[in-house]
C-alpha cells in the first residue's frame, strides 16, 4: 500500500538552513504536501507541489521533488526559533483522493 | 473566511466511558470533513471522512464511529473507550474538488 517515510528528528542551528526529507512509494502520487504542526495545535498547510514540477519556492521555503526517486524535500532558509515544529510530508494520488501522511519530523532549533 | 472549531480542547476519560468530540466549520458549504488521530510515534492516521450529510467512510476498523448530522458538523463518538484510544484528534475540512485540507486545533484525549 501507499507509504510515506521521513526521519523523526532534525536539529539545526538558528540562522542555518533546515532540510527535511521525505520518500513515498506511490508512483501515482500527484500532489505532495508539507504541513506544519506547532506544539499543541492543529496542522497548517505550508505548501504543496504537483508531480509535474521539480521545484517550488515560497519566501524562505523551497520544495524539491525528484519524481524518479520518489523523494521530496523541504528547505527552510535562515531557520528561526518560530520554525520549531513537527513537519509532515503527505501525498495524494488525486485531488479527490485521501491524503497519506508521514509520521512527521520534529525540527529542533539550537541557539 | 473559513474557520474550523473543535471541542473540547482536552479531555480525560476513564476506560469504558462514552466519547463525543465535535467539529464545526464556518464560512463554507458542503465541505469534505475528516477525522484524524495522532498517536505518539505513529504519525497521523485517517479515521473517517465524509463528503456529505450522512455519508461516512471508515478507514480503519475500531470502536469509534462518526456522524455528520448537519452539513458543517462532524462528530466522533465511542460507546466504550479503550486505553488505546488516547491521542490527539484532529478534524479537517477541504473544498469539494480540492484536496488541500485545513485542520482544526485538535482535542487531546487521555483515557485512564
Amino acid at each position: 500500500g501507499e507509504d510515506v517515510e521521513q526521519s523523526l528528528f532534525l536539529s539545526v542551528r538558528e540562522g542555518d538552513s533546515s532540510v527535511i526529507n521525505c520518500t513515498y512509494t506511490d508512483s501515482s502520487s500527484t500532489y505532495l504536501y508539507w504541513y506544519k504542526q506547532e506544539p499543541g495545535a492543529g496542522l497548517q498547510l505550508l505548501t504543496y507541489i504537483f508531480s509535474n514540477m521539480d521545484m517550488k519556492q515560497d519566501q524562505r521555503l523551497t520544495v524539491l521533488l525528484n519524481k524518479k526517486d520518489k523523494h521530496l524535500s523541504l528547505r527552510i532558509a535562515d531557520t528561526q526559533t518560530g520554525d520549531s515544529a513537527i513537519y509532515f510530508c503527505a501525498e495524494s494520488a488525486d485531488r479527490d483522493d485521501k491524503i497519506i501522511f508521514g509520521k512527521g519530523t520534529r525540527l529542533h532549533i539550537l541557539p | 473566511s473559513q474557520t474550523i472549531h473543535q471541542w473540547p480542547a482536552t479531555l480525560v476519560q476513564p476506560v469504558g466511558s462514552p466519547l463525543s468530540l465535535e467539529c464545526t466549520v464556518e464560512g463554507t458549504s458542503n465541505p469534505n470533513l475528516y477525522w484524524y488521530r495522532q498517536a505518539a510515534g505513529r504519525g497521523l492516521q485517517l479515521l473517517f471522512y465524509s463528503v456529505g450529510i450522512g455519508q461516512i467512510s471508515s478507514e480503519v476498523p475500531q470502536n469509534l464511529s462518526a456522524s455528520r448530522p448537519q452539513d458543517r458538523q462532524f462528530i466522533l463518538s465511542s460507546k466504550k473507550l479503550l486505553l488505546s484510544d488516547s491521542g490527539f484528534y484532529l478534524c479537517a475540512w477541504s473544498e469539494g474538488n480540492v484536496n488541500e485540507q485545513y485542520f482544526g486545533p485538535g482535542t487531546r484525549l487521555t483515557v485512564t
